[in-house]
């Protein structure tokens, strides 16, 4: 059982928009930063979004992290098949002492 | 741009100690963090912990005592060792370079991970 708590999978058509939930507490998304990752298959996962809602050079505005209270979201605009795969966030959990994750949620592209 | 990549056995008795390697290319280890993660098989991504080269280290509780790190600098390597190892160790284990952030009380903690090396799985058993 994960700490950080996302659905197990999500799936919408290519060119459609869907969202990420990633539900946590007040020890740990509540009041630190929260980071996502992509893991595609085959590959080591990739940075997608830090600080709640940065992105990082070369990642395309496709990509949106927000954060409300003791949730965060990643959106993913404009779907490609190559977007296929599974969804990591991520946050310091100051009552654990450690960096939590949430159990990853995989993406299909319809 | 610094790149990452882990190596080591891929079988590890149990009870045993699993000892990995991260060597890091186009960047020095002694000018970041570094991090362990592991993702078991069928589960979620598992922070084991971070370090300097110069020994500053971070460790996830529920891994503490059980974790040893190093650093080679004139390999630009960084180390793990797990001793007493299980079947729940069985996990592909990644290097990453971490990023932290300090808080108003001056206090550092891990922030995010990148990049990430590919990974090496290592399964605990007789």
């Amino acid at each position: 059982q994960s700490v950080l708590t996302q659905p197990p999978s999500v799936s919408a058509a290519p060119g459609q928009k869907v969202t990420i939930s990633c539900s946590g507490r007040s020890s740990n998304i509540g009041n630190n930063y929260v980071s996502w990752y992509q893991q595609l298959p085959g590959t080591a996962p990739k940075l997608l979004i830090y600080d709640n809602n940065v992105r990082p050079s070369g990642i395309p505005d496709r990509f949106s992290g927000s954060k409300s209270g003791t949730s965060a979201t990643l959106g993913i605009t404009g779907l490609q098949t190559g977007d296929e795969g599974d969804y990591y966030c991520g946050s310091w959990d100051r009552s654990l002492g450690s960096v939590v994750f949430g159990g990853g949620t995989k993406l299909t592209v319809l | 741009q610094v790149q990452l990549q882990e190596s080591g056995p891929g079988l590890v008795k149990p009870s045993e100690t699993l000892s990995l390697t991260c060597t890091v290319s186009g960047g020095s280890i002694t000018s970041y963090y570094w991090s362990w993660i592991r993702k078991p098989p069928g589960k979620g991504l598992e922070w084991i912990g971070y370090m300097y080269f110069s020994g500053n280290t971070k460790w996830n509780p529920s891994l503490r005592g059980r974790v040893t790190t190093s650093a080679d600098t004139s390999k630009n390597q960084f180390s793990l060792r797990l001793n007493s190892v299980t079947a729940a160790d069985t996990a592909v284990y990644y290097c990453a370079r971490v990023v932290r952030y300090s808080d108003t009380s001056g206090q550092y903690y891990p922030n995010w991970f990148a990049p990430w090396g590919q990974g090496i799985l290592v399964t605990v058993s007789s």
